[in-house]
């Protein structure tokens, strides 16, 4: 199995700054065929479901806003959100999709400093 | 608009059998692979395994293999995860979501069904 670890587990950043957490995974996600990262972010929120934030390691999901972004490539990667609002209290998860099973990263608890 | 609604919470006791239901609406259900995904009470996202509703091809995670069972109806637009012994460690939230067509990213998500198992 891949296996995808976060860092950190948690983190308390304050309102208008930015938040950065990152996700390494065992092996490479990256298909030299199509030169994509099968890797994603998804934010949870409490007694939500996941919310898919950002596939392909970068590409944003539809309605999200824009100061949420993904970057990395191979084995690490990064989700940044720039300009940190109250709305943005969730747990984020990464995972790779890749090759079954389907692995997420442990979480990273994001709270306001 | 693509929606997933999964059944209601359960209680069952340890032994017990159960079986849980993801129903999909506004997309093809049998040709987008359904996840389910567990989330055991203050943990993580796990990932359980997947089903395909058009042949019901379906694969498990190590962790859960021969655990649990997915199933399909794709003439009703269901997909199910199943239980044929319940343990206390079985409780938790599972959710059904689905993947992109063609690619393993899970886009949609149901609302959740909590399990608890307790005697």
């Amino acid at each position: 199995d891949i296996v995808v670890t976060q860092s950190p587990d948690s983190l308390a950043v304050s309102l208008g700054e930015r938040a950065t957490m990152n996700c390494r995974s065992s092996q490479s996600v990256l298909f030299s065929g199509t030169n994509n990262n099968y890797f994603a972010w998804y934010q949870q929120k409490p007694g939500q479901p996941p919310k898919l934030l950002i596939y392909w390691a970068s590409t944003r999901e539809s309605g999200v806003p824009d100061r949420f972004s993904g970057s990395g490539s191979g084995t690490e990667f990064t989700l940044t959100i720039n300009n940190l609002q109250a709305e943005d209290v969730a747990v984020y998860y990464c995972q790779q999709y890749y090759d079954t099973p389907y692995t997420f990263g442990q979480g990273t608890k994001l709270e306001i400093k | 608009e693509v929606r997933l609604v999964q059944s209601g919470a359960e209680v069952r006791k340890p032994g017990e059998s159960l079986k849980i239901s993801c129903k999909g609406s506004g997309y093809s259900f049998s040709t987008n692979w359904i996840g389910w995904v567990r989330q055991m009470p203050g943990k993580g996202l796990e990932w359980m395994g997947i089903i395909y509703p058009g042949d019901s091809d379906a694969r498990y995670s190590p962790s859960f293999q021969g655990q649990v069972t997915f199933s399909a109806d794709k003439s009703i637009n269901t997909a199910y995860l199943q239980w044929s012994s319940l343990k206390a460690s079985d409780t938790a939230m599972y959710y059904c979501a689905r993947h992109r067509p063609g690619w393993g990213h899970s886009d949609y998500w149901g609302q959740g069904s909590l399990v608890t198992v307790s005697s």
